[in-house]
């Protein structure tokens, strides 16, 4: 069965501060990766997602991640973040031939003005 | 266009009573997933349905949750004699037939059951 870790559960920042969160996936096969953002309020919207290719992913508002197949992990990166970040961000997996998302725990961070 | 929505946004009920979530998945979307998200065990996958074939009813926490769609469009989640760790919220996600699609998520139905 496929698992999703994400390390930090909290994390607080202060803007134009860079942000990193981790997350690592327990699946053998070939996988699907993808980060899910809830901003307060509001529901789930996808921040990007990888699929194939290029592992370093560019996704909206400024975030990006890098797929590192050896360390099974999927981080998500951006290099200044604002207010308007704070959310609840959430990793998720799906074998590449399935459908179901499998997702870690999610890290909520609050970005101070 | 319009997005995956859900009804109610809130529902409270008592324990033992049955309960119907309804989703309406984005028009043309031949994919429908329902989620569960709560405190204590983050976001689940509940059941799949995709197109006529048969639903991956695998996340399903037992027989009192049952999930159907109609016409291959609106789907109703039930949960039957329903007890207090069934609260949550529950999210309903559609996409199209191509597992590289995005899965598009609703607002949601939390449910609290008194």
């Amino acid at each position: 069965a496929q698992s999703v870790s994400q390390h930090n559960h909290h994390v607080i920042l202060s803007e134009a501060a860079s942000l990193e969160l981790g997350c690592n996936y327990s699946y053998g096969g070939t996988v699907n990766l993808f980060w899910y953002v809830q901003y307060p309020g509001q529901h789930l919207q996808l921040l990007l997602k990888y699929f194939s290719g290029d592992p370093l992913v560019k996704g909206i508002k400024g975030f990006e991640a890098e797929f590192i197949k050896s360390k099974f992990s999927f981080n998500l990166r951006k290099p200044s973040v604002q207010w308007s970040d704070t959310a609840e961000y959430f990793c998720a997996v799906n074998a590449a031939a399935g459908n179901k998302l499998t997702f870690g725990g999610g890290t909520r961070v609050l970005v101070k003005p | 266009g319009a997005g995956v929505s859900q009804s109610p946004s809130n529902k409270v009920t008592e324990k033992g009573k049955d309960v119907e979530l309804r989703c309406d998945p984005i028009s043309g979307h031949t994919a429908l997933y329902w989620y569960r998200q709560s405190l204590g065990q983050g976001l689940e996958f509940l059941i799949y349905f995709q197109g006529n074939s048969a639903p991956d009813k695998s996340g399903l926490p037992s027989d009192r949750f049952s999930a159907e769609r109609t016409g291959g469009s609106v789907s109703t989640l039930t949960i039957q004699r329903t007890q207090q760790e069934d609260s949550a919220v529950y999210l309903c996600a559609s996409s199209s037939e191509d597992r590289t699609d995005t899965q598009y998520f609703g607002p949601g139905t939390r449910l609290t059951v008194l």
